[in-house]
């Protein structure tokens, strides 16, 4: 069965600089989707990013991207110019690719972001 | 507006009062799910469907019933609710298929069984 691993529990970064989150996986299988979700107060699950994992290029959604490492099994989000809106836990999340779409999504503990003014 | 409702926001039941979560969503999603959120475990699928009555458990599966009848309708039933099922519970939905269609969630359903 596929892990996802968040090593960092909590994570406390000054606004507007940039902060790092790390993810790390461990599957068997060369197709899959990993995505970051990110979870407000309002337990909203929200999606930030995703990387269908046959593409090199790292996806980026504004002041959001991610550093994609397949090899090392590896998939940290980047938040630049951080904001007191970006408070909450992120979760990154893994999804297979079986073909016949019965995969869900398998997540991580999570990352408490914590955003100081 | 897209989107996947859940109802009640918050629930507190007893032990063994037979409860339902209904879950409702309006893309004309083929995939649902449910998923329990607890604190230092992250999110785990209870079970999803792949279509109207095709249903199958996720990873944690036990105590939990779920029926999809319509394509809409995902409810979550819990036939003889236990203490250790308090936890906060999201329906989530996407279209099924190529491509990596993300997960739609609802506002989740906080659940407290004494």
């Amino acid at each position: 069965a596929q892990t996802v691993t968040q090593s960092q529990p909590e994570m406390s970064v000054q606004e507007a600089e940039t902060v790092t989150l790390s993810c790390t996986y461990d599957t068997s299988e060369s197709d899959y989707y990993l995505f970051w979700y990110k979870q407000p107060p309002s337990r909203q699950m929200i999606l930030v990013i995703r990387q269908e994992a046959y593409k090199q290029q790292n996806a980026t959604e504004n002041r959001f991207s991610v550093n994609f490492q397949k090899a090392a099994k590896s998939f940290s989000l980047k938040i630049s110019d951080s904001q007191l809106g970006d408070a909450a836990m992120y979760f990154c999340a893994y999804r297979g690719y079986s073909g016949g779409g019965a995969d869900g999504l398998t997540f991580g503990k999570g990352t408490h972001l914590i955003i100081q003014p | 507006e897209a989107q996947v409702t859940q109802n009640p926001r918050y629930l507190i039941t007893v032990t063994g009062k037979k409860l339902t979560v209904t879950c409702s969503q309006n893309m004309n999603h083929e995939y649902m799910s449910w998923y329990r959120q607890d604190p230092g475990l992250g999110l785990r699928q209870i079970y999803y469907s792949m279509n109207v009555e095709v249903t199958d458990k996720g990873d944690v599966p036990e105590g939990y019933k779920v029926s999809r009848k319509e394509k809409r309708n995902f409810p979550l039933i819990l036939e003889s609710p236990s203490p250790n099922q308090t936890s906060l519970y999201f329906c989530a939905s996407r279209r099924s298929g190529a491509g990596n269609s993300p997960l739609h969630f609802g506002n989740g359903t906080r659940l407290t069984v004494t």
